[in-house]
């Protein structure tokens, strides 16, 4: 079984609409991130949680919210999808070593926004 | 300028060659290195670490130089099956944000 979970692994929505993307990891890891990819762009933080009370925003929060409901469990949503979110996400996990060491991603949901 | 650049290819080499990358970052009290792997529509996969007397893996080998900002990789005798795309990746100091180039793409050639 695969240790970092992402689900869906495919969405295609409207505009305006409501998404949650679920991620779930049996590494017990206590750091867990989102990230969006876009081609050219690489892989950029949107946010990221370092345990269940602390959540931070990344880089390009604007948009999202996050909620980490268990160290095993960290989601992502776009209250009101827009095209430009349409994007390849993907949920990562890393644990306390030094100052961040590998990192441990899920297999990334597709999302389009019409 | 950003933080942490790549030249984004494409490399088309044979199989067989030896082709390198660099990757340059701007923050020069970064912590530690990485170089990932990606295949196409899949997750990104941890390669190898980058360690200040650099290291070895099988074909590949990855450096940092610090004096000039920059780490490395090296692969030798390129496999088809070493067709990606290689993503270096930086932690800057006292955090804890990896930050990720946008990846360079090598398509390796029968």
């Amino acid at each position: 079984d695969a240790d970092v979970t992402q689900t869906p692994r495919n969405r295609i929505t409207k505009t305006g609409k409501r998404i949650m993307l679920e991620c779930s990891q049996t590494k017990g890891h206590d750091r867990m991130y989102w990230y969006r990819q876009d081609p050219g762009l690489g892989l950029r933080l949107i946010y990221y949680s370092f345990d269940v009370k602390d959540i931070n925003k990344g880089e390009i929060s604007d948009g999202y919210s996050v909620s980490r409901q268990a160290q095993a469990k960290f989601s992502l949503s776009l209250e009101s999808a827009i095209p430009n979110q349409t994007a390849l996400y993907f949920c990562a996990t890393s644990d306390l070593t030094g100052q961040g060491g590998e990192q441990f991603f899920g297999p990334g949901t597709r999302l389009t926004v019409l | 300028r950003k933080e942490v650049e790549q030249d984004p290819g494409p490399f088309n080499v044979p199989e067989g060659a030896t082709v390198a990358f660099n990757c340059t970052y701007s923050n020069s009290a970064s912590q530690s290195f990485f170089w990932y792997r990606q295949d196409c529509r899949k997750e990104p996969k941890l390669l190898m670490s980058v360690y200040s007397s650099g290291n070895e893996d099988g074909r590949f080998t990855a450096q940092l130089n610090r004096a000039s900002q920059y780490i490395s990789l090296l692969i030798r005798d390129s496999k088809l099956s070493d067709s990606a795309t290689y993503l270096c990746a930086v932690n800057p100091p006292r955090g804890f944000k990896t930050i990720f180039g946008a990846g360079t793409r090598l398509f390796v050639k029968a």
